[in-house]
């Protein structure tokens, strides 16, 4: 099965801060990862698909990159409803597996 | 637009079984697979596995293996997991989401609003 490694797993940071995430794959996922973003008491939302693409709706201030079995996930310029907990995902193979989710806060 | 409504609330005693629906709406049913994640309180998403309703098969965790049956009922664009056995860990909201492309690229782009499990005695 994939291991998914997020860092970090808490991160502070303020309005109008570039902030990045990382997900590592304990193997080669190729292009296939996603982020989500969960508010507390909500569902996920997809933001990010196949490494890179943005979901409708996204704010485009939401960017990912990477390849192989390490990827990023970027936010340019916070904003308050950005604050939340993230987690990534490999689509490679079943069983699916999630990042162990960063905390993003104020 | 697809939105996928769970059933409500689950109140358990330890061994029983517990059976979660997910109806999708506004969107076709049969051709993208339904899967199920699940939220420990405090704690991450955990896939349990998934099913494409025109193929019927699933696919499922190893943790899972089992321990629960996926189904899926076309006339009405239900789906519905079923988790038997159920212990305190098992405790968490379920959701139900929707694979978009196929098993090997695909991504959750629809997502139920959730159903809290709770095993108490």
């Amino acid at each position: 099965d994939i291991q998914m490694t997020q860092s970090p797993s808490s991160l502070s940071a303020s309005v109008g801060d570039r902030v990045t995430i990382t997900c590592r794959a304990s193997q080669s996922i190729s292009h296939n990862l996603n982020w989500y973003q969960q508010k507390p008491g909500k569902a996920p939302k997809l933001l990010i698909y196949s490494t890179s693409s943005l979901q409708s709706g996204v704010p485009s201030r939401f960017s990912g990159s990477g390849s192989g079995s390490d990827f990023s996930l970027t936010i340019s310029s916070l904003q308050p409803e950005d604050f939340a907990t993230y987690y990534c995902q490999q689509s490679y193979s079943t069983p699916y597996s999630f990042g162990q989710g960063t905390k993003l806060e104020i | 637009q697809v939105q996928l409504v769970q059933s409500g609330t689950e109140v358990k005693k330890p061994g029983s079984s517990v059976k979660v629906s997910c109806k999708t709406t506004g969107g076709t049913f049969n051709s993208f697979a339904i899967n199920w994640v699940r939220q420990a309180p405090g704690q991450g998403l955990e896939w349990m596995g998934g099913i494409i309703p025109i193929f019927g098969t699933p696919k499922f965790a190893q943790t899972f293996q089992g321990r629960v049956t996926m189904t899926t009922d076309e006339s009405t664009s239900t789906a519905y997991m079923e988790l038997r056995s159920l212990g305190s860990e098992d405790t968490a909201m379920y959701y139900c989401a929707r694979l978009r492309s196929d098993w090997n690229d695909g991504y959750f782009d629809s997502w139920g609003q959730g159903t809290l499990v709770t095993v108490s005695s």
